[in-house]
C-alpha cells in the first residue's frame, strides 16, 4: 500500500533556531500533502495543504512566513518551523492523498523548542 | 463546511466486549468519505474503516464494522470483542468526494481497555 516516510520522528532544538520535517512518498506520487498540527490529547489541525509545484494554501491563523512548507517534487513535501519557539512545541504530521479517495500518515514528528 | 462531532468522554470496556463510539457529522457536500482511524500513544494514525455516503451497506472490517445512518447524519464505530491492544484515541474523519479533498477531523474519543 501507500507508504508515507516522515523524518524525524522526534527533535528537541533550541529556541530561535529552524527545523525541516520531511515527508516522502515511497511507492506512489503525492500531488497533495496536508500538514497537521496536534497537540497532547487533541485532534489534528489541519495548517495547510501543498500541492507539488504550486505554492501552499495555509489554514486560517497559521502563520505562512514562521510555517514554510515546500513541495518541490511527487514524493518530498518539507514543513520548516522557522524560528522556533517553546509554543511551537507540538506533535506534527504529515498526509497523503491517495488517489482513490483515501489518505495515508506519516507517523508523525514530535517537536521540542528548548 | 464540513464538521464532526465526538462527544464522548473517555470510554472504558471489558477485554472481549464490543463497544460504541460515537460520531455524527454535518456537510453541506453531497457525497463524501467517513473514516475512523486509531492512533495509539506512538502517535501514528492507523486508518480502520471507510464508508462512501452512497454506500448501500454499512462497512465492515475484521472486528470493525460502521454504523451509518444517513439521515441521522451519524456514523459509529463499533468494536467487535476488545483487546488490550485497542486502547487508544480514535477519531472519526470526513471529506468531500474527490481527490485531493480535504480531511476534517472530530475531537477524538480515548478507548481504555480493561483486562
Amino acid at each position: 500500500g501507500a507508504v508515507v516516510s516522515q523524518h524525524p520522528s522526534r527533535v528537541i532544538c533550541k529556541s530561535g533556531t529552524s527545523v525541516k520535517i520531511e515527508c516522502r512518498s515511497l511507492d506512489f506520487q503525492a500531488t497533495t500533502m496536508f500538514w497537521y498540527r496536534q497537540f497532547p490529547k487533541q485532534s489534528l489541525m489541519l495548517m495547510a495543504t501543498s500541492n507539488e509545484g504550486s505554492k501552499a494554501t495555509y489554514e486560517q491563523g497559521v502563520e505562512k512566513d514562521k510555517f514554510l512548507i515546500n513541495h518541490a517534487s511527487l514524493t518530498l513535501s518539507t514543513l520548516t518551523v522557522t524560528s522556533a519557539h517553546p509554543e511551537d512545541s507540538s506533535f506534527y504530521i504529515c498526509s497523503a492523498s491517495t488517489g482513490d479517495g483515501g489518505y495515508t500518515f506519516g507517523s508523525g514528528t514530535r517537536l521540542t523548542v528548548v | 463546511a464540513q464538521k464532526i462531532t465526538q462527544t464522548q468522554p473517555g470510554m472504558f470496556v471489558q477485554e472481549k466486549e464490543a463497544v460504541t463510539l460515537d460520531c455524527t457529522y454535518d456537510t453541506s457536500d453531497p457525497s463524501y468519505g467517513l473514516f475512523w482511524y486509531k492512533q495509539p500513544s506512538s502517535g501514528e494514525m492507523i486508518f480502520l474503516i471507510y464508508q462512501g455516503s452512497y454506500d448501500q451497506q454499512n462497512a465492515t472490517e475484521g472486528r470493525y464494522s460502521l454504523n451509518f445512518q444517513k439521515a441521522r447524519k451519524s456514523a459509529n464505530l463499533v468494536i467487535s470483542a476488545s483487546q488490550l491492544g485497542d486502547s487508544a484515541m480514535y477519531f472519526c474523519a470526513m471529506s468531500p468526494t474527490g481527490a485531493n479533498s480535504k480531511l476534517t477531523f472530530g475531537k477524538g474519543i480515548t478507548l481504555s481497555v480493561r483486562p
